[in-house]
């Protein structure tokens, strides 16, 4: 059974660029949330999305997009990179409907770097 | 916005020593998840409890659900080596909507061999 996969690994951007973040839920789930994490600091929400549409969002600015595919794939767009950017980036996936359909379950995150 | 408070921010302890970890919340929260985190990987989920009162262990590991629903413990029996980490409590509120996690700050866990 596949946990939640992304792509890539790490990542080196220059301010002004634009970078395209990708993950894959875990199977059986259709739900995916994207949070960022600075060093030494807990998660922070970007948004979720669920049947191709964003959910709700977290507050950051509209540099930050995303996209979920019919088969629950999504990716994360940041436009106009800052140095400020420069963060892991964490996908989770869960499945609503289901009792605790809330937990989510966290791939192993892409490291942004901006310069 | 809310907020989870983690206590402590860090422990440095010996191999075999129990270990407790809390949090608190201002609002009321319908889940609590507890997470471990290692250096550049993601969140990994350890406990999930879902009614106030709950008391859930998953293996050395138990995590209680505060009757509150407003705070939540962790706690570590006979620490080894492997348990060092950041540990994270979050929860989706029941204020709003149950779409996003709130994370605490983390416990940093120290094991000294």
């Amino acid at each position: 059974d596949a946990g939640v996969t992304q792509s890539p690994t790490h990542l080196i951007k220059t301010r002004g660029q634009q970078v395209t973040l990708r993950c894959s839920p875990k199977s059986g789930h259709d739900t995916v949330s994207w949070y960022q994490q600075a060093l030494g600091q807990g998660p922070q929400f970007i948004f979720q999305y669920y049947e191709e549409e964003e959910r709700q969002r977290g507050n950051f600015p509209d540099r930050f997009s995303g996209h979920q595919f019919p088969n629950y794939s999504s990716e994360l767009n940041v436009n106009a990179l800052l140095l400020g950017d420069s963060a892991l980036y964490l996908c989770a996936s869960s499945r609503l409907g289901l009792a605790g359909g809330d937990t989510q379950y966290f791939g192993p995150g892409t490291r942004l770097t901006v310069l | 916005g809310q907020q989870l408070n983690q206590s402590p921010q860090s422990m440095f302890i010996q191999e075999g020593e129990d270990v407790s970890m809390n949090c608190t919340s201002s609002s009321i929260f319908n889940t609590w998840l507890w997470y471990k985190q290692d250096p550049g990987e993601g969140p990994v989920l350890l406990i999930a409890l879902y009614k106030a009162g709950e008391l859930t262990s998953n293996g050395r590991l138990t995590a209680q659900f505060g009757t509150t629903r407003k705070d939540s413990f962790l706690n570590i029996s006979a620490s080894i080596p492997s348990d060092v980490g950041i540990y994270f409590c979050a929860g989706p509120n029941s204020g709003g909507s149950n779409y996003k996690l709130t994370f605490g700050k983390g416990t940093l866990l120290t094991v000294n061999p």
